[in-house]
């Protein structure tokens, strides 16, 4: 399979724990994306990657959120001292031109 | 504040029928447009937009923009169930990396 791929699938973890989730994107992709969607929603935007640099991170994002992609390829999402209010689906993109999503990543966080 | 906005939010149709749906777009320095599919997992890529009257088509679903008045429609003629799904707009403007989305048609076809 050469789309977005993410793991984990689904991840449940108790209030107050640290999670990360991982997104490797279509391999020549060298624009990266994390989105967050809540039921009823549309997709927003976290943050955003070109290679290593991010260039891009949303202003509703709180510091427990940091987003990694040290090599340029594959990225990594940190949730630390997780609320509930973080529960959600994470959404990774990648692009060259559109975007591309992954499957997510549904936390839950109980 | 750059916005999107989709309708209508829900529609039922039948077998066999033609929908239309819209997205508006309140933004500064338009880039592109893209719509999406999401059925119940991620959302999967279908076209974008970036020049006025330029139709996309991909078998029965097409697409076109309007810069002038800032909205694009999405067509899909001979609707089937496996239709059935939410379809998202999301607007990339320059000097931001991000698009932004807005919150969806809620699309159900019945048989």
């Amino acid at each position: 399979d050469t789309g977005v791929s993410q793991n984990p699938r689904h991840k449940i973890t108790k209030r107050g724990q640290n999670v990360t989730f991982r997104c490797d994107p279509i391999s020549e992709h060298n624009r990266l994306y994390w989105y967050r969607q809540t039921l009823g929603q549309g997709p927003e935007f976290l943050t955003y990657f070109q290679n290593e640099a991010q260039l891009e991170k949303s202003r509703l994002l709180s510091d427990r959120f940091s987003a990694e992609r040290p090599k340029g390829s594959f990225s990594t999402l940190e949730i630390q001292r997780t609320e509930q209010g973080d529960s959600a689906m994470y959404l990774c993109a990648s692009s060259d031109h559109g975007a591309f999503f992954g499957q997510g990543t549904r936390l839950t966080v109980v | 504040e750059d916005k999107v906005v989709q309708s209508p939010l829900s529609l039922v149709v039948h077998e066999g029928d033609t929908v239309t749906l819209n997205c508006s777009y309140e933004v500064t320095n338009f880039r592109s447009l893209l719509w999406y599919k999401q059925e119940k997992k991620a959302p999967t890529f279908l076209f974008m937009l970036t020049s006025s009257g330029i139709e996309k088509k991909s078998g029965r679903l097409s697409s076109i923009l309007d810069k002038k008045e800032l909205f694009s429609i999405l067509n899909i003629t001979a609707t089937q169930t496996g239709d059935s799904a939410v379809y998202l707009c999301a607007v990339g403007t320059s000097g931001t990396y991000k698009y932004i989305f807005g919150t969806g048609t809620r699309l159900k076809v019945l048989a």
